[in-house]
């Protein structure tokens, strides 16, 4: 199973980089690795998703080295309004062995 | 945001008491997602749906029942609900495997 470990929290100021890493030592082949933010009271949302290497959209960059054992989420130049829970998945969607970490609480300060 | 409701959002009932939730959405995609959210245990599947009567389980589904008889609605059944089984309950949907979750708003769940 696409076990996954996160930090439980992290503390940042506004307009620095932070990079939130997830292990999943465990990655199948066929697993993709998506990053889902959350606010207090809603449900998730879709951040970023990748396979291998990087990728790049609007709001973050996900860095996943070759071996995929682990991967990078990079939020660049954080404000207040990212303060929020981040949770890295593992696994295919289409059966029960998709996982999400427990999440890692980030606090952005001004 | 997607259209994705959960009903009812708030729920106080008694141990031993069945309690359904239900996930209604408007867009049409194949995929149905019960998830709980527990302190210190982040998001755990209880059951999934790939299509109307296709159901499988979770990491989590002891206690818990679900069915789809039609595409835009997916119910969780708490057959004699348990105080372990408070909780938040989210639905999410998708279009298929490996796309893109939508995750409804939430439903709070006391169970005395």
């Amino acid at each position: 199973l696409a076990k996954t470990t996160q930090p439980i929290s992290m503390d940042s100021y506004e307009g620095q980089e932070v990079n939130i890493t997830c292990s999943h030592n465990n990655i199948a082949t066929n697993d993709y690795i998506t990053w889902y933010q959350q606010f207090p009271s809603q449900g998730p949302r879709f951040i970023i998703q990748g396979y291998k290497t990087k990728v790049t959209n609007e709001v973050a960059s996900l860095f996943i080295p070759a071996d995929r054992k682990s991967s990078t989420l990079s939020l660049p130049r954080v404000s207040l309004s990212d303060t929020a829970v981040y949770y890295c998945l593992v696994g295919l969607y289409n059966n029960n062995d998709m996982r999400f970490g427990a999440g890692t609480r980030l606090t952005v300060k001004p | 945001d997607a259209g994705i409701t959960q009903s009812p959002r708030h729920k106080v009932t008694e141990t031993g008491t069945p309690v359904t939730l239900r996930c209604h959405q408007t867009e049409n995609h194949r995929y149905m997602y019960w998830y709980r959210q527990d302190p210190g245990h982040g998001l755990r599947l209880i059951h999934y749906s790939y299509g109307v009567k296709d159901t499988d389980k979770g990491e989590v589904s002891d206690g818990y029942s679900v069915s789809r008889s039609k595409t835009e609605d997916f119910l969780l059944t708490l057959e004699s609900a348990t105080s372990s089984q408070t909780s938040v309950y989210f639905c999410a949907i998708g279009q298929g495997s490996q796309e893109t979750q939508y995750f409804g708003p939430g439903t709070r769940l006391l169970v005395l």
